[in-house]
């Protein structure tokens, strides 16, 4: 079976600041992952995906993440923190047959103070 | 941005009501999906549909039913609404079904049931 565990539904940081959300999943199939960000009162939106190949996975507007087998995880990394990230995260595993049904996790509300 | 609208945006409605949400895209995707947004929970796939009058449940499919009469359209029918419905959904889309696909969202519909 698959499932997806953010860590904290809540991270807050500064702006410029490193911001690091946490994914861990659990798959019976190699996994294929994805990172959807929500804004304000909009639907999700792709922040990137892992495949197969590289496991450092570069996305949109600077995110970053990094496919770790044997830690199960996927966490979402950006350098510094802009007012604009504030969004809530969505991590997502796909199932491994049938239609492309994504499993997603409860999500991560990132807040940015000035 | 992927063509998909969904209507209405926001609806309120009273227990025991029929509900119709319709998802509308111009991408010519073949596959869609609904899914539920609750906080704690992330996204839950309701339904999705592989083509026209193609169907099939999800993980969370009880008290919702579907119908895709045309390649753009595809409808979530609550049949009698309850309390526990009051969520905010989501229409999806994909190309197709393969694991790597990226599934682009509409807007979202708030839904309450009084």
């Amino acid at each position: 079976a698959q499932s997806v565990t953010q860590l904290g539904s809540h991270v807050s940081v500064s702006e410029g600041a490193l911001v690091l959300l946490r994914c861990n999943y659990s798959s019976s199939v190699p996994p294929y992952l994805f990172w959807y960000v929500q804004y304000p009162n909009q639907g999700l939106q792709l922040l990137l995906k892992y495949t197969t190949g590289a496991t450092l996975v570069k996305g949109i507007n600077g995110f970053e993440a990094e496919f770790k087998k044997s830690e199960t995880s996927f966490h979402l990394t950006k350098p510094s923190a802009h007012m604009s990230d504030a969004a809530e995260y969505f991590c997502a595993v796909s199932f491994p047959q049938g239609a492309q049904k994504l499993v997603f996790g409860q999500g991560t509300r990132l807040t940015i103070n000035p | 941005d992927a063509g998909i609208t969904q209507s209405p945006r926001h609806k309120v409605t009273e227990t025991g009501t029929p509900v119709t949400l319709r998802c509308h895209q111009t991408e010519n995707h073949r596959y869609m999906y609904w899914y539920r947004q609750d906080p704690g929970h992330g996204l839950r796939l309701i339904h999705y549909s592989y083509g026209v009058k193609d169907t099939d449940k999800g993980e969370v499919s009880d008290g919702y039913s579907v119908s895709r009469s045309k390649t753009e359209d595809f409808l979530l029918t609550l049949e009698s609404a309850t309390s526990s419905q009051t969520s905010v959904y989501f229409c999806a889309i994909s190309e197709d079904s393969r694991r790597t696909d990226t599934q682009y969202f509409g807007p979202g519909t708030r839904l309450t049931v009084l």
